[in-house]
């Protein structure tokens, strides 16, 4: 089936450093969502992009929607504890969302 | 209250057994969905339905059953449960004007021995 690929798998970082993670994919998506999850808790949609090119914050958060409509990428600056959790990125076509594998974001101690 | 609720939160069932997993919501929303989520996979996509009387397959329905009782309510079933089928289930919802942003349920850890 259709696959997204999200990278990096995993991360552990710094609190206050800025993240970054990707997703591309084969197909063209006339959107794309990065969705968080938490331990034991749904996916919380974080932000949702429609045209190519659009640059969206929520807070601390950016995200792009690639030109070539294939992938788009997920900035967090400055992070903090809160925000460890699995990232995950989902693309839409037709009537489904194409999900990515999620990036694992752990905070050093 | 939660807007999308799903019941049981775990379960523990044996290989052959039929299951129920029951999704209810608040939000008022036509389309609801069921995912399974394994470790390293992701979401994949089991059922859809964009209202009680429209059912649709997703990427993995074969094992499974769904049914639309109301436009809150949408169960999924395994009707022969099997090892493989151990995982964490979601229920969705979501609706007009804007389809793709989905809502989802606390999940269902489901185990199969």
């Amino acid at each position: 089936g259709q696959q997204l690929n999200q990278s990096p798998q995993s991360m552990f970082i710094q609190e206050g450093e800025d993240v970054s993670m990707n997703c591309t994919s084969s197909s063209i998506f006339n959107t794309w969502l990065w969705y968080k999850q938490d331990p034991g808790e749904g996916p919380v949609l974080l932000i949702a992009l429609y045209k190519a090119g659009e640059l969206t914050s929520n807070g601390r958060l950016t995200a792009q929607f690639g030109i070539t409509r294939k992938d788009s990428f997920l900035n967090i600056s400055a992070s903090i504890p809160s925000d460890v959790g699995i990232y995950f990125c989902a693309g839409q076509l037709n009537y489904q969302l194409i999900w990515g594998a999620g990036t694992k974001l752990i905070i050093k101690p | 209250d939660a807007d999308v609720t799903q019941t049981p939160r775990n379960r523990i069932t044996k290989t052959g057994k039929r299951i129920m997993l029951e999704c209810s919501q608040t939000k008022g929303h036509d389309r609801m969905y069921w995912y399974r989520q394994d470790p390293g996979l992701g979401l994949r996509l089991i059922y859809y339905s964009f209202d009680v009387k429209d059912i649709n397959k997703g990427e993995i329905s074969d094992g499974y059953s769904v049914s639309r009782q109301a436009q809150a309510k949408f169960s999924l079933s395994l009707e022969s449960a099997i090892p493989n089928q151990t995982a964490l289930y979601f229920c969705a919802t979501s609706d007009l004007p804007s389809p793709h942003e989905q809502y989802f349920g606390p999940g269902t850890r489901l185990t199969v021995t």
